[in-house]
């Protein structure tokens, strides 16, 4: 499969706990997003990866919220002592280097429920 | 602040109609404008994008127009078909620029009836 993959498709958790999504780009793609979306409304821009350096993140990003892609290649979103307001999908998107925010491929995304 | 407004929020239409979803962006740096279809648990998946140095693009049964003055860009497809239905989202970027991000809109979910 070519196509960008996220792990977990499904998470439900306690209020408070911590959660961590995983996601793998498409090998060739050197930037990699992370996006969020609540039901109906369009992804909200949380952070962007150009190979292992976090070049820009956005204001949604709290201290709560940290994300990581150690070697360049998959990262991984954490979310510690998640809230009810943080239940959303969670996508990932990756694109190659030198198009900017052209070429988007996203993945299915995370479904994060928090109870 | 940036903001893509998106209009309608929902869209019915009979199979064969035309459909228009009409965009507004505030950043006046944006110049790359991708429209995204979403269907009911699925990903968002690229269907038609414009760069600021074009006015129209078409491809097939789908075109987006650009009015850079006004800030305003819009999704036609014509024909329309049942499988046409879903969730198109708009969005606007800096192609090239120091930021990478996409703005959404809020979303269209567009019915066609058989």
């Amino acid at each position: 499969d070519t196509g960008v993959s996220q792990d977990p498709r499904h998470k439900i958790t306690k209020r408070g706990q911590n959660v961590t999504f995983r996601c793998d780009p498409i090998s060739e793609h050197n930037r990699l997003y992370w996006y969020r979306q609540t039901l109906g409304q369009g992804p909200e821009f949380l952070t962007y990866f150009q190979n292992e350096a976090q070049l820009e993140k956005s204001r949604l990003l709290s201290d709560r919220f940290s994300a990581e892609r150690p070697k360049g290649s998959f990262s991984t979103l954490e979310i510690q002592r998640t809230e009810q307001g943080d239940s959303a999908m969670y996508l990932c998107a990756s694109s190659p280097l030198g198009r900017g925010p052209y070429g988007y491929t996203f993945g299915s995304g995370t479904r994060l429920t928090v109870v | 602040g940036e903001n893509v407004e998106q209009h309608p929020s929902t869209l019915s239409v009979q199979e064969g109609d035309s459909a228009v979803i009409k965009c507004t962006y505030s950043d006046s740096a944006s110049n790359y404008f991708p429209w995204y279809k979403q269907e009911l648990g699925k990903r968002p998946q690229l269907i038609i994008d414009i760069r600021s140095n074009v006015g129209e693009k078409k491809d097939q049964r789908i075109a987006v127009t650009l009015n850079k003055t006004a800030k305003h860009f819009s999704l036609h497809i014509t024909e329309t078909q049942p499988e046409d239905s879903a969730v198109y989202f708009c969005a606007a970027g800096d192609y090239g620029g120091a930021t990478n991000k996409l703005i959404f809109g809020t979303g269209t979910l567009l019915a066609v009836q058989p």
